[in-house]
């Protein structure tokens, strides 16, 4: 158990809908990373927050959006959803902060599985 | 073409067997190298890092990098039925503002039989 938790587990819901996604960080960590894993794509990096800022953005679309609370847990929201879209998205932490050619290793959720139909 | 090329297998060995996974990539930037392993229905975990190149061991796992070729691998010594999942390797810059950024290969679905 790597301390991430993400709810819900599992999400199905239909093209055009909106869904907000959670993750609650380990105890102290700052940074907080949102991954994109398909069969067809692998996993690919969303978006990272630092402390309630965005530090760095990956090709995330702009139906996505992020957000990290004062109490550190993040939300990820996908609208107008579509097929595509199914995928499971993963939550990951890191403790220190990001700082220019340093590498932390970032604890990964167990995810949310979202099937769009 | 992706910046990170890794053949998705799967790949099949006995128990005992010497395993070796490879990834590749184009970015010269990237300094930084990982391999995660994810299990069935689990999120990836850290197995190890290394900085440009050079190998890392860590007990039945070596990591090399060879920035010339733009190449890096994973060794299993002695692999294990337990050793049985995904491995996916995943590669940073050293600068620039993607401070957590990590490009991760497709993944290389492995699995040992006793």
């Amino acid at each position: 158990d790597s301390g991430v938790t993400q709810t819900p587990k599992h999400l199905i819901t239909a093209t055009g809908q909106r869904v907000t996604l959670r993750c609650s960080p380990r105890s102290g960590d700052l940074s907080v990373y949102w991954y994109q894993q398909s069969l067809d794509q692998g996993l690919q990096f969303l978006i990272q927050y630092y402390n309630g800022e965005e530090r760095a953005k990956g090709n995330i679309l702009e139906r996505f959006s992020a957000q990290q609370f004062p109490d550190l847990h993040s939300e990820l929201n996908l609208s107008s959803l579509e097929l595509g879209d199914s995928a499971l998205y993963f939550c990951a932490s890191s403790p220190q902060v990001p700082v220019q050619g340093a590498v932390y290793e970032q604890y990964f959720g167990p995810g949310t599985r979202l099937t769009v139909t | 073409q992706k910046e990170v090329e890794q053949d998705p297998g799967p790949l099949s060995v006995p128990e005992g067997a010497i395993v070796s996974l490879n990834c590749t990539y184009s970015n010269s930037a990237f300094q930084y190298f990982m391999w995660y392993r994810q299990y069935s229905r689990k999120g990836p975990e850290l197995l190890m890092y290394t900085y440009s190149s050079g190998n890392k061991e860590d007990g039945r796992f070596t990591a090399q990098v060879d920035k010339s070729s733009k190449y890096i691998s994973l060794f299993i010594r002695d692999s294990q039925p337990s050793d049985s999942a995904t491995y996916l390797c995943a590669m940073k810059n050293a600068g620039g503002t993607s401070y957590g950024k990590l490009t991760f290969g497709q993944g290389t679905i492995l699995t040992v039989h006793p």
